[in-house]
């Protein structure tokens, strides 16, 4: 069973500091890994997506790991801003039935809350 | 192009009741994923429809039901209210790129609180 976690639970920095969200996953036959920012209330907003066979995305002040054999993806938020403070979420895109295509879920972390100070 | 349209945003519903949400995927997207969102289990899985058709199903008790119509426009049905259900219900569309899904973008979610 794939289970999904995000370290640390919370992150509290001041304006302009680099920082780094770490996510980990248990069961390396994944599709594609997904980041998300969801504001208090809301949907959720794709940050960023890396299929299986890349390495890294970037939009912007975002670039998204991913190592696949170990387990792992960092997501790097440079220069933070306060506008950036949300929840960040970490999914995983895997097959439940074998890997007929379609038959597919996200699994998620619990997500690590994040407040940038002015 | 409009995004994923989750219809209403908020419901009030007595424990019984059964309740429909709504959710219009981005045009051109055959794929409708539901999940349900709370602060103890965080985001679940609830089913996802491709063409009409449910391809996967989370663990959920059978009160849990949906469909997907020939526009791609999909619905889900809680029967049996029970004050567990409150939950942000959340839907996401997806494409196909060859044999890719290009990810999956979501709506903002109907809120429900069942009292």
């Amino acid at each position: 069973k794939q289970e999904v976690t995000q370290i640390p639970a919370a992150l509290s920095v001041p304006e302009g500091e680099n920082l780094v969200l770490n996510c980990s996953f248990t069961d390396s036959a994944i599709y594609n890994l997904q980041w998300f920012r969801q504001d208090p209330g809301k949907g959720l907003t794709s940050l960023l997506l890396i299929q299986s066979s890349q390495r890294e995305q970037t939009s912007g002040r975002l670039n998204a790991s991913l190592d696949k054999s170990s387990g792992r993806s960092t997501l790097y938020i440079a220069a933070s801003q306060p506008g950036d403070s949300a929840t960040y979420l970490c999914a995983v895109s895997c097959g439940e039935f074998g890997r007929i295509q379609g038959a597919q879920k996200l699994v998620f972390g619990q997500g690590t809350r994040l407040t940038i100070n002015p | 192009k409009a995004g994923v349209t989750q219809t209403p945003r908020y419901l009030i519903k007595t424990r019984g009741q059964q309740v429909t949400l709504s959710c219009s995927p981005i045009s051109g997207h055959r794929s409708v994923s539901w999940y349900q969102q709370t602060p103890g289990q965080g985001l679940q899985f609830l089913f996802e429809y491709f063409s009409e058709t449910q391809r996967n199903k989370g663990n959920f008790p059978g009160r849990f039901s949906g469909r997907q119509f020939s526009n791609s426009r999909s619905e889900m049905n809680v029967s049996t209210l029970e004050l567990g259900d409150s939950a942000l219900y959340l839907c996401a569309s997806s494409v196909w790129d060859r044999s890719r899904r290009v990810g999956y973008t979501f709506g903002s979610g109907t809120r429900l609180t069942v009292v």
